[in-house]
C-alpha cells in the first residue's frame, strides 16, 4: 500500500537558519506533490505544489525539490522565524489510473522556530 | 485560490446524535473533497462530493455513517451520524483548482460526549 513518511519528531532550528523538512514515499508515482502548513486547530493551508517533470520550485523563502528517482521532496524554510512554527505536511497526489486530485497525507512535521 | 467557509466551527455533541456540517465556496469548483482529522493523526480521506451524484467513499467510510449532499458547485454538507466519541475529529472540506492545488475549509472541530 502506498506510503507517506514524514519525521515524526519535531525539528527545532534557531531563528534565521534554514528548515529542511523530508517527505519520502513507497509504492507510490504521484504526478505531483504539494506541501502545506497547518497550525493546531486549524484546517491546513496550501504552500507549494511541485510536478513530477518539475526538480525545484520556489515561493518567496520557500523551496522544494522532487526526486522521483530517490520518491523524496524536500521542503526548506530560508531565514526561519519563530511564525514559521507549525507542522509541515507533504501530500502526494495525481495518481495513474486514481482520481486525478486526490491527495495521501503524511503525518507531518512540526518545525519549532527558537530566537 | 478560492475562498472556504465551514459551519459550524466547533461543535459538542451527545453520543447517538448526528452532526451536518456544512461547506461553501466562493466560486464554482469541479473536484469536492471530505477529510476527517483525528486527534494527533493526519488527513484522512472520507469520501468525493460529486455534484448531481451520490458521493464517492473511502474504504472505512460508508454513506450510512457519513451521507453526502452536493446540490450545486459551490456548496456540500456531511453529515455525521449516530455519533460515538470515536468521531471526535476536525472535518475538513477541500476543493481543487484548474490546476490541481487543492485548498482547505478552516474545519470543523467536533467533539462527541
Amino acid at each position: 500500500s502506498q506510503k507517506i513518511e514524514q519525521n515524526s519528531e519535531a525539528l527545532n532550528i534557531q531563528e534565521g537558519k534554514t528548515a529542511t523538512l523530508t517527505c519520502n514515499y513507497t509504492n507510490y508515482s504521484p504526478a505531483y506533490l504539494q506541501w502545506y502548513r497547518q497550525d493546531p486547530g486549524r484546517g491546513p493551508v496550501f504552500l507549494l505544489l511541485i510536478r513530477e517533470n518539475e526538480k525545484e520550485k520556489r515561493k518567496e523563502r520557500l523551496k522544494v525539490t522532487f526526486d522521483t528517482t530517490l520518491k523524496q521532496s524536500l521542503f526548506h524554510i530560508t531565514a526561519s522565524q519563530p511564525a514559521d512554527s507549525a507542522t509541515y505536511l507533504c501530500a502526494p497526489g495525481g495518481t495513474m489510473g486514481g482520481t486525478a486530485s486526490k491527495l495521501t497525507f503524511g503525518t507531518g512535521t512540526r518545525l519549532q522556530v527558537t530566537l | 485560490s478560492a475562498v472556504i467557509s465551514q459551519k459550524p466551527s466547533r461543535d459538542i455533541c451527545q453520543r447517538g446524535t448526528s452532526l451536518t456540517i456544512q461547506c461553501q465556496v466562493d466560486s464554482q469548483v469541479t473536484m469536492m473533497f471530505w477529510y476527517r482529522q483525528q486527534p494527533g493523526q493526519s488527513l484522512t480521506l472520507i469520501a468525493t462530493a460529486n455534484q448531481g451524484s451520490e458521493a464517492t467513499y473511502e474504504s472505512g467510510f460508508v454513506i450510512d455513517k457519513f451521507p453526502i449532499s452536493r446540490p450545486n458547485l459551490t456548496f456540500s454538507t456531511l453529515t455525521v451520524s449516530n455519533m460515538s466519541p470515536e468521531d471526535s475529529s476536525i472535518y475538513l472540506c477541500s476543493v481543487v483548482s484548474a490546476n490541481n492545488e487543492q485548498f482547505f475549509g478552516p474545519g470543523t472541530r467536533l467533539t462527541v460526549l
